[in-house]
């Protein structure tokens, strides 16, 4: 979905490094969420934002850190990469539930590689 | 957290019905039941929520019965363009976002 954006798309470091994955959104969501796939494991949570001042361990945060800047940008940081971090980071946003219904919009991933 | 269980993987010929079965034993009062699509290199795309009987959309219908520890989503005559993997979402609305679970999810493959 072109309105969550991710950078960068793809990244190779080497362990030991910080490294900062960004994410920003132009739907005027309030909630943004991170979170990781590893094959077979499926989509698991690092961290949510429900609003600016707002910040939420999910069920894998060891290692990682967010800031929320903005409504808009919310961003993932691995402050000591680790080759197990390696995977595939997807963000996404929603809005606050309405009439019961609570659908997360995705970004387009970044694919991080730790050497 | 609501675990949840989906086959790994399931095969289908265009025009027909897939049916992709979802275990949630530990589905909590609160929680609503979610399907997302996702393909290669892309993030998830939401296909359909509920949380009992029955809901339909343009894409799909899902079906829970009354004691919601299972759900099926049914995508009526899939085309080689619903070759994806499937996840099955179980996590309560208004609740913290620690209760977001997805599965492990399921991969279609539709052949011609």
């Amino acid at each position: 979905d072109a309105d969550v954006t991710q950078t960068p798309r793809n990244r190779i470091t080497k362990t030991g490094k910080r490294i900062m994955l960004e994410c920003s959104q132009t739907k005027g969501h309030d909630r943004m969420y991170w979170y990781r796939q590893d094959p077979g494991l499926g989509l698991r949570l690092i961290y949510y934002s429900f609003d600016v001042k707002d910040i939420n361990k999910g069920e894998i945060s060891d290692g990682y850190s967010v800031s929320r800047q903005a409504q808009a940008k919310f961003s993932l940081s691995l402050e000591s990469a680790i080759p197990n971090q390696t995977a595939l980071y997807f963000c996404a946003t929603s809005d606050f539930p309405g009439q019961g219904k609570h659908e997360q919009f995705f970004g387009p991933g970044t694919r991080l590689t730790v050497l | 957290l609501a675990k949840t269980t989906q086959p790994i993987s399931m095969d289908s010929y265009e025009g027909q019905e897939v049916n992709i079965t979802c275990s949630h034993n530990n589905i909590a009062t609160n929680d609503y039941i979610t399907w997302y699509q996702q393909f290669p290199s892309q993030g998830p795309r939401f296909i359909i929520q509920g949380y009992k009987t029955k809901v339909t959309n343009e894409v799909a219908s899902l079906f829970i019965p009354a004691d919601r520890k299972s759900s099926t989503l049914s995508l009526p005559r899939v085309s080689l363009s619903d070759t994806a993997v499937y996840y099955c979402l179980v996590g309560g609305i208004t609740g913290g976002g620690n209760k977001l679970t997805f599965g492990t999810g399921t991969q279609l493959k539709v052949e011609l």
